[in-house]
């Protein structure tokens, strides 16, 4: 398997304009998550699905922001209007969500990371 | 509050000691816990994780877990210079419709040197 993929690997863009990126998960993976890493915040989780359907958007951080997975072996992540804060490196993850059980309940299994993309907003 | 806590570092250690890093949590319903590595410019991939009270070894790696102290620890043997990278703590989310979620440290870096 590829393993997951994300493109572009690199965007520069302007404050304002739209940026999408793209992910393709595992093939036969369940579930899938979109973070956002900077120096100062760290690793955060934006938003995952869990059969094509968002489970959790809490960590969208507002309106400009959206996420959407139209089917199971792609997804995107969408700004609008850009800004320069939201210059930062997004990966996106697969994993196969409740195929393995710990300690009595459901879990996640191995959360596979894809190469990220870097994006700079100007 | 950050609900999981690293010391950010950087940690140095020298070649072939014992590298000791530590994490502390907040949600006390939490099952799971993960020690993700990530080098620099790469993606963080999965070395360890860990659910039951006590030591899990894997090679060179040893997690441990104290509940009742809520904190997580990843202890690497023999260091090596490839061992060079941060290190990310993480639980998942007590049930509920958030299973599955992970909640990720800011991340400890760790440098070997010869």
């Amino acid at each position: 398997d590829a393993g997951v993929i994300q493109s572009p690997r690199h965007e520069v863009t302007e404050m304002g304009q739209e940026v999408t990126l793209r992910c393709k998960p595992i093939s036969g993976h369940n579930s899938l998550f979109w973070y956002r890493q900077t120096m100062m915040r760290g690793l955060e989780l934006l938003i995952y699905f869990n059969n094509n359907v968002p489970i959790d958007d809490s960590g969208m951080p507002e309106d400009r922001f959206s996420a959407k997975m139209p089917n199971a072996s792609f997804s995107t992540l969408k700004i609008q209007p850009s800004e320069p804060r939201d210059s930062a490196v997004y990966f996106c993850a697969s994993s196969l969500l409740g195929q393995v059980t710990l300690a009595g309940g459901l879990s996640s299994y191995e959360q596979y990371f894809g190469p990220g993309t870097r994006l700079t907003v100007t | 509050q950050k609900e999981v806590e690293q010391n950010s570092g950087p940690l140095s250690v020298p070649e072939g000691a014992i590298a000791s890093l530590n994490c502390t949590y907040s949600d006390r319903g939490s099952q799971s816990f993960f020690w993700y590595r990530q080098y620099s410019g790469k993606s963080p991939e999965l070395i360890m994780f860990i659910y039951s009270n006590g030591d899990k070894e894997d090679g060179r790696f040893t997690a441990q877990l104290n509940k009742a102290s809520q904190y997580v620890s990843l202890l690497i043997r023999d260091s090596q210079p490839s061992d060079s990278a941060t290190y990310l703590c993480a639980q998942e989310s007590a049930g509920g419709t958030s299973y599955g979620k992970l909640t990720f440290g800011q991340g400890t870096i760790l440098t070997v040197h010869p």
